[in-house]
């Protein structure tokens, strides 16, 4: 199995509203990532995991709080958003050392 | 300027010509490089990986690394129009899994 699953699919929500992103891969990868990705742009990195534990934080606002329950589950909670959150989220997962990620179909969230 | 360039195209090629993209580094330390291929709302998907210089063949795909010059290519051949995505470069400098982008280029093969 080498997919990395993503939900939802697509999401709506208000400034004022708390909802998470999923993420789940079966590959056995120990390495967890978060990007955001805005139309036309590559993703930018925002979270990485290493074994369960944050490794990697790009300075990214606190309404972004990521959780690693375990090894294959990755969540991005998401709280009091602004309109310019809206984007592409998506989660990718290698191998310790993270050379080959592989990506998930992202969420597509839109904050009104 | 930014550690990796890429030009965002688009390119548009006929149906059955070979595709070539590049981008170009500037950081020495790069050592992992990986092609990835993003259709319009989806995830990228891994396509190529090659470690250091040298080149590496995957049936239509030919990824290049030129250490000494900084540059990276991939080309596509015989190329097709569900080859029509954006094509991104990203590559490596340790080992943290912190992946440089390049820009993207967006491909557009007309039948």
């Amino acid at each position: 199995d080498t997919e990395v699953t993503q939900t939802p699919k697509h999401l709506v929500m208000g400034m004022t509203n708390k909802k998470s992103l999923k993420c789940e891969q079966h590959m056995g990868h120990r390495a967890m990532y978060w990007y955001k990705q805005k139309a036309k742009k590559p993703p930018e990195l925002m979270f990485v995991y290493s074994y369960e534990k944050l490794s990697i934080n790009e300075s990214v606002p606190s309404r972004f709080s990521p959780e690693c329950p375990n090894s294959s589950l990755l969540n991005l909670h998401l709280h009091a958003l602004q309109p310019e959150d809206s984007a592409l989220y998506l989660c990718a997962s290698s191998q310790v050392g993270g050379r080959e990620q592989f990506f998930g179909p992202g969420t597509r969230l839109t904050v009104l | 300027q930014k550690e990796v360039e890429q030009d965002p195209g688009p390119l548009s090629v006929p149906e059955g010509a070979i595709v070539s993209l590049n981008c170009t580094y500037s950081n020495s330390a790069f050592q992992y490089f990986m092609w990835y291929r993003q259709y319009s709302r989806k995830g990228p998907e891994l396509l190529m990986y090659t470690y250091s210089s040298g080149n590496k063949e995957d049936g239509r795909f030919t990824a290049q690394v030129d250490k000494s010059s900084k540059y990276i290519s991939l080309f596509i051949r015989d190329s097709q129009p569900s080859d029509s995505a954006t094509y991104l470069c990203a590559m490596s400098a340790n080992s943290w899994g912190k992946l440089q982008f390049g820009a993207g280029t967006q491909v557009v093969v007309t039948p």
